[in-house]
């Protein structure tokens, strides 16, 4: 595809099930970010890999959080038992160059 | 820790005018400065990019400044139209090695007036 893919566009959980959200970046882009965005925030950082090495993970909240990129493509964030707080917009973007990055337009989770 | 700040948090201005938005940050260490544009549900989108030995960047009817010594940057936009209707944030990249992460302030909400 031309862009940044992510599905499912929107998900709703139950506390405490476990949810997967995937993102599907620009073919050939090494670099893969996730960003947290709660309504109303600006965008805050989770994670990064560059191919399949997660370089910085500082941004993930808890431990409840895991991202993989096991191929140095598609990348899966992983939220086990989910909680209302975990609810936001996360935001996938990827990157040729470290410097212009390209983000898709996101999974909405809610948490009831 | 980096703090990214806009204001307004919402802006309103009639078609045709030009307008500013404001950017401030409390560490100007800073790699460089990007604004992003925001559509209702959609992700962002990169406007401008301003390297941290830049002044200014321009695109179209965009332009960005960087005073990275007084931690701000404006975004400037003329004529402005109803498709320049949406969130506006700036972000900013840290200069420490390894450091990739961009700080992103919690935006400008623009509404241009037909």
């Amino acid at each position: 595809g031309a862009g940044v893919s992510q599905s499912p566009r929107y998900k709703v959980a139950k506390r405490g099930q476990d949810v997967a959200l995937r993102c599907d970046p620009i073919s050939g882009h090494v670099s893969l970010f996730w960003y947290q965005q709660a309504l109303g925030q600006g965008p805050e950082f989770l994670t990064y890999f560059q191919n399949e090495a997660q370089l910085d993970k500082s941004g993930l909240p808890s431990d409840r959080f895991f991202a993989e990129r096991p191929e140095g493509s598609v990348s899966t964030l992983k939220i086990q038992r989910t909680q209302q707080e975990d609810s936001a917009v996360y935001l996938c973007a990827s990157s040729l160059a470290l410097e212009k990055l390209f983000f898709g337009s996101g999974t909405q989770l809610s948490v009831l | 820790k980096q703090e990214v700040t806009q204001i307004p948090a919402a802006l309103s201005v009639p078609e045709g005018e030009n307008l500013v938005l404001n950017c401030s940050f409390t560490d100007s260490a800073i790699y460089n400065l990007q604004w992003f544009r925001q559509d209702p549900g959609k992700g962002l989108t990169s406007l401008l990019l301003i390297q941290s030995s830049q002044r200014e960047q321009t695109s179209g009817r965009l332009n960005a400044s960087l005073d990275k010594s007084s931690g701000r940057s404006t975004l400037y936009i003329a004529a402005s139209q109803p498709g320049d209707s949406a969130t506006y944030l700036c972000a900013v990249k840290q200069s420490n090695f390894g450091n990739e992460k961009l700080t992103f302030g919690t935006g400008t909400r623009l509404t241009i007036i037909p």
